[in-house]
């Protein structure tokens, strides 16, 4: 079955520093999200992306996130200066039609010291 | 307001016992209801989706659910576990078919005994 690819699995910062969030979604797949999940709390929806636009974000996606496919194949997520409670696991999913399955990555998590 | 509720945090079920998770959802509209199952160091998993028709939907791995509009339920059910089944199960709803914006629930995570 095909994957999404997420890099890296674990990423440590500094609180205030910027980083950025890999993902590389299935070759064929047209829609993009942005989940994250804190230890011991609901997995949450921050942003869809489609068509080189946000199609949807939730109140979490504020103006320290953003969003950008830049080559086409990648998908980023940018939080320009961390802070303590964005420690968690980051997962990126992609969706080829709207009828279609969703397909997540293993995510990515994020501690911020 | 839209919500899930997962009322099991934590379940144990011996292997080849069946199983049951408990999903109840708020939604304002028609709700599209999904589980996904992820196991450790895994990526969420779709096990099976309910849109409309047939209240009884069959997943992968064995699995079913069960829609009842009257109690805004959509349990999970197993006949019986395997030791591979071991993992954190999310109930979600979404706003169409595709899955997307998902509401989640906090999960169940299950453990199975020998």
């Amino acid at each position: 079955e095909p994957e999404v690819t997420q890099t890296p699995s674990h990423q440590v910062t500094q609180m205030g520093q910027e980083v950025i969030l890999r993902c590389v979604p299935i070759s064929n797949h047209l829609y993009f999200y942005w989940y994250r999940q804190i230890l011991g709390q609901k997995v949450e929806f921050l942003v869809s992306f489609y068509n080189n636009e946000i199609s949807e974000k939730s109140e979490i996606f504020d103006d320290q996130f953003s969003v950008e496919r830049p080559d086409g194949s990648n998908f980023t997520l940018k939080i320009r200066s961390t802070k303590l409670e964005d420690s968690a696991m980051y997962f990126c999913a992609s969706l080829r039609e709207i009828n279609e399955k969703l397909f997540f990555g293993s995510g990515t998590q994020l501690s911020v010291l | 307001a839209q919500s899930v509720t997962q009322p099991d945090i934590h379940i144990t079920v011996s292997e080849g016992a069946s199983l049951e998770l408990r999903c109840n959802y708020s939604y304002g509209a028609t709700p599209y209801l999904f589980w996904y199952v992820q196991s450790p160091g895994q990526g969420l998993q779709l096990l099976l989706k309910y849109f409309s028709g047939d209240t009884l939907v069959q997943g992968i791995k064995g699995f079913e659910a069960e829609f009842k509009r009257s109690q805004s339920s959509f349990n999970l059910r197993k006949p019986s576990v395997h030791w591979s089944d071991a993992a954190e199960y999310f109930c979600a709803v979404g706003a169409n078919q595709a899955g997307t914006a998902l509401i989640f629930g906090k999960g169940t995570t299950l453990s199975v005994s020998s």
